[in-house]
């Protein structure tokens, strides 16, 4: 089967950075996702790796590293609404293909 | 991004009721749509693998019977909670694949059930 960890909280202050871990076992990995989840609504896409190395899409970046089994998330220049739950998912071939979703990281900022 | 159109956002239902949850692919075809279920501050499980044209594909422990899965077109899945509890009461959402790319899902709005 997959086993997705991360952290279950994170606090950290308005314009510093925050990185959120995730490890996982899988058989078959076929990429790795993260997402965003405010309070009630569904979740939001932020990004995709599927080859080892540093993805960056504006603030957030994420890292993989397949040896490892081992994903971050990085949040620069937070801003209070990236208060949120954020979601590690792995798509593994052993699975179907299907995402398994981590436990999701909640974030609070604070001024 | 593609769009996903879940329905309704929200429902109460009485005990004994059937509630049916639209979801709909607006800008793409998906073959493949997926129904999570997600308890308050815990993560999406994932209920069932809903294929076009096909039976769809229940997780252990889902009861297929209660949670009624039709995917009857390219751009349509719909979940129907039969005679539904006040322990069916949860957050569901859908998200479905573009069948072009075999990348990221895209979400629906989700759906708050509450059973009284």
């Amino acid at each position: 089967g997959q086993n997705i960890d991360q952290p279950t909280e994170m606090t950290a202050t308005e314009g510093a950075i925050v990185q959120i871990n995730c490890t996982y076992q899988t058989s078959g990995f076929n990429g790795l996702f993260w997402y965003q989840q405010h309070a009630g609504e569904a979740p939001t896409f932020l990004s995709y790796n599927v080859l080892d190395g540093l993805e960056e899409k504006g603030r957030f970046s994420s890292f993989l590293s397949r040896s490892k089994g081992y994903s971050y998330l990085l949040l620069k220049e937070l801003q209070m609404k990236d208060s949120a739950s954020y979601l590690c998912a792995v798509k593994g071939a052993a699975a179907g293909n299907k995402l398994t979703f981590g436990g999701g990281t909640r974030v609070l900022v604070k001024p | 991004g593609a769009v996903v159109s879940q329905h309704p956002s929200r429902v109460i239902c009485k005990s004994g009721t059937s509630v049916k949850i639209e979801c709909r692919s607006l800008d793409f075809q998906a073959t493949t749509m997926f129904w999570y279920r997600q308890f308050p501050k815990k993560s999406l499980m994932l209920m069932a693998t809903s294929n076009e044209g096909s039976k769809a594909t229940y997780e252990q422990g889902v009861e297929k019977d209660k949670f009624l899965i039709n995917h009857a077109s390219l751009t349509l899945s719909t979940l129907t909670v039969t005679s539904a509890h006040p322990e069916d009461s949860s957050f569901y959402i859908c998200s479905a694949r573009d069948s072009g790319q075999h990348t990221e899902a895209f979400f629906g709005q989700g759906t708050r059930l509450t059973v009284v």
